[in-house]
């Protein structure tokens, strides 16, 4: 596709629910990453994928999240046992490796009740 | 304190003046510098990036870099109502190809009619 795409948009979850948000990335982006975006902050960095492998994992808040990029392409953000502060908006970005630009999906938006 | 700040804002600007947006960041071995331009409700387009000292201009705007004063700015000339939107200052580290962005937490800019 054009740019990068994500799903779904939005997700409401009980607490104590598992979840699964999906990231599309840009056609031969080699880069993907996770941002957690809370209201009225800035995103902040979870995870880094350069294909398949899972470079940089020291943004992920607890062991309940999860996230995988098992061909290289398409990546999953798990969040096991979801809890209230998990809500927010997680963006996916991806971006080819020398050219160090980032672009954005329209993230999901995930609100835990 | 964080490793980029921003004024929060709100930030008010009438139609046509010049919009100042400016950024700090405190590690300097930060090497590459965005601007990201959000809308509410959407994700972060890029505006500017840079990366050596100086001015870069693209259209109305200009991003200028002082890697001495750990300082990047944004101005935009001729302030248009689109321009309402937050404005992040992001940075990254040179870390084995891991270009995370480490983001501010967005300058809120209104331009009034």
């Amino acid at each position: 596709g054009a740019g990068v795409s994500q799903s779904p948009r939005y997700k409401v979850a009980k607490r104590g629910q598992d979840v699964a948000l999906r990231c599309d990335p840009i056609s031969g982006h080699v880069s993907l990453f996770w941002y957690q975006q809370a209201l009225g902050q800035g995103p902040e960095f979870l995870t880094y994928f350069q294909n398949e492998a899972q470079l940089d994992k020291s943004g992920l808040p607890s062991d309940r999240f999860f996230a995988e990029r098992p061909e290289g392409s398409v990546s999953t953000l798990k969040i096991q046992r979801t809890q209230q502060e998990d809500s927010a908006v997680y963006l996916c970005a991806s971006s080819l490796a020398v050219e160090n630009i980032q672009y954005f999906g329209a993230g999901t938006r995930l609100s835990v009740l | 304190q964080k490793e980029v700040e921003q004024n929060s804002g709100p930030l008010s600007v009438p139609e046509g003046a010049i919009a100042s947006l400016n950024c700090t960041y405190s590690d300097r071995g930060s090497q590459s510098f965005f601007w990201y331009r959000q809308y509410s409700g959407k994700s972060p387009e890029l505006i500017m990036s840079i990366y050596s000292n100086g001015d870069k201009e693209d259209g109305r705007f200009t991003a200028q870099l002082n890697k001495a004063s750990q300082y990047v700015s944004l101005l935009i000339r001729d302030s248009q109502p689109s321009d309402s939107a937050t404005y992040l200052c992001a940075v990254t580290k040179p870390n084995f190809g891991n270009e995370k962005l480490t983001f501010g937490t967005g300058t809120r800019l209104t331009i009034i009619p």
